[in-house]
């Protein structure tokens, strides 16, 4: 498509229950990032995939946190065992990563999560 | 480590009256800059950028941003504000230790008044 895609839009899901986050990215992009944003948070950074390199998972909060980029395309952001203070929108971006680090990065509309 | 400090968590303006959205950041080289604005329930969109070019920078909807090393600031300014304007506003810088990763400012959200 001609941006980044994200799905399912709004999940509601029970405290406990695994869920899983769907992002694809614009076609050719080589970098995808996850962030989150929280009421009163902001937009916190969770996962950065670039190309072939190891994953910066650095911002994930917790080991419930994980994500996969598979084939270089498709990212999938899961959360186990889910609680309340997950519930946030989890926003997907995509950009072409060239050289340096002043390229336009584009944002999803966002999964919103909601944990009950 | 680079940062971003917005100013403001809540700035109200009349409409046709300027618009300013205050950034401060914090790098110990040149950062690269971005504004990005937040309609209800949509995603986020790139109002500009600052990429060591002209440190005055034009971007979409009238908005522009001036880079000053010197204060180490990135204000937002409209000289003119619509009411479709009203939305949240993020700031954001990369480069340097966070190679192209976006660190972001807590935001401000313009409300415009008629």
């Amino acid at each position: 498509g001609a941006g980044v895609s994200q799905s399912p839009s709004n999940k509601v899901t029970e405290k406990g229950k695994d869920v899983e986050l769907r992002c694809d990215p614009i076609s050719g992009h080589t970098a995808l990032y996850w962030y989150r944003q929280s009421l009163g948070q902001g937009l916190e950074f969770l996962i950065y995939f670039q190309g072939n390199s190891a994953p910066d998972k650095s911002g994930l909060p917790s080991d419930r946190f994980s994500a996969e980029r598979t084939g270089g395309s498709v990212s999938t952001l899961t959360i186990q065992r889910t609680q309340q203070e997950d519930s946030a929108v989890y926003l997907c971006a995509s950009t072409s990563f060239i050289s340096g680090a002043g390229n336009t990065i584009y944002f999803g509309e966002g999964s919103w999560l909601t944990v009950v | 480590a680079q940062s971003v400090t917005q100013l403001g968590s809540h700035v109200s303006v009349s409409e046709g009256a300027l618009v300013l959205l205050r950034c401060n950041y914090s790098s110990s080289v040149p950062p690269y800059l971005f504004w990005y604005v937040q309609y209800p329930n949509q995603g986020l969109q790139l109002l500009l950028k600052y990429t060591s070019a002209a440190t005055l920078v034009k971007g979409i909807n009238g908005f522009e941003a001036e880079f000053k090393k010197s204060e180490t600031s990135f204000h937002l300014t409209k000289p003119s504000a619509h009411m479709s304007d009203a939305a949240e506003y993020f700031c954001a810088v990369s480069g340097a230790g966070g190679g192209n990763k976006l660190t972001f400012g807590t935001g401000t959200q313009l409300k415009v008044e008629l």
